[in-house]
């Protein structure tokens, strides 16, 4: 049982918008920054947002984050097959005192 | 373009200790503005934060593994280790090493390695 939830599943179809909550509690999403990651069938991880919702160079604005209270949202837009993935959100918890990741969310584009 | 590439040992024998290296190339890793991590992931806990090390040696580990964990960093081979003891069936999982930068508001892991499987059997 991950610490942060994550849909386990979500799909969309070519060119549409979908977005991936990821929920946590006051010690974690609610006083830290939250990044998001994404993990292609076989690849390692790449970093798609930090900070919250800031891009590293590279990553196409199709992409973005959010993040309010104790939830943070992940979208993308203009949805591409290539973006069928895994994708996990993470942040520091200061209770548990350890890096904590969300369950991920498997994204179809049907 | 940094890189960064585990190696060690796919099979490891319970209650032995696993060791994995992670080699950085295309960059530094005497860098005060990084610290250089472990993440594995398992189908039963997913993701999992191991722990961080600075160029310098210094450490946070998570607590849940502490007693088992250690890591180290050689800056002449552009090399940082990961060592855990005691190992059982669920450690058995797939290890990556990353790069936390310092530099932003949070922390966060901006490269990874590719990952190595250990699968802890007799």
């Amino acid at each position: 049982q991950s610490v942060l939830t994550q849909p386990p599943s979500v799909s969309a179809a070519p060119g549409q918008r979908v977005t991936i909550s990821c929920s946590g509690s006051s010690s974690n999403i609610g006083n830290n920054y939250v990044s998001w990651y994404q993990r292609l069938p076989g690849a390692a991880p790449k970093l798609l947002i930090y900070d919250n919702n800031k891009r590293p160079s590279g990553i196409p604005d199709r992409f973005s984050g959010s993040k309010s209270g104790t939830s943070a949202t992940l979208g993308i837009t203009g949805l591409q097959t290539g973006d069928e993935a895994e994708y996990y959100c993470g942040t520091w918890d200061s209770s548990l005192s350890a890096w904590v990741f969300g369950g991920g969310t498997k994204l179809t584009v049907l | 373009q940094l890189q960064l590439q585990e190696s060690g040992p796919g099979l490891v024998k319970p209650s032995e200790t696993l060791s994995l290296t992670c080699t950085v190339s295309g960059g530094s890793i005497n860098s005060r503005s990084h610290y250089w991590g472990w993440v594995r992931q398992s189908p039963e806990k997913g993701l999992e934060w191991i722990g961080i090390i600075s160029y310098a040696g210094n450490t946070n580990y998570n607590v849940s593994l502490k007693s088992r964990v250690s890591m180290s960093v050689d800056p002449s081979k552009s090399q940082f280790s990961l060592r855990l003891s005691s190992v059982t069936a669920a450690d058995t999982a797939v290890y990556y090493c990353a790069r936390i930068p310092l530099t932003g508001q949070g922390y966060y892991f901006d490269y990874w390695g590719q990952g190595t499987l250990v699968t802890v059997s007799s």
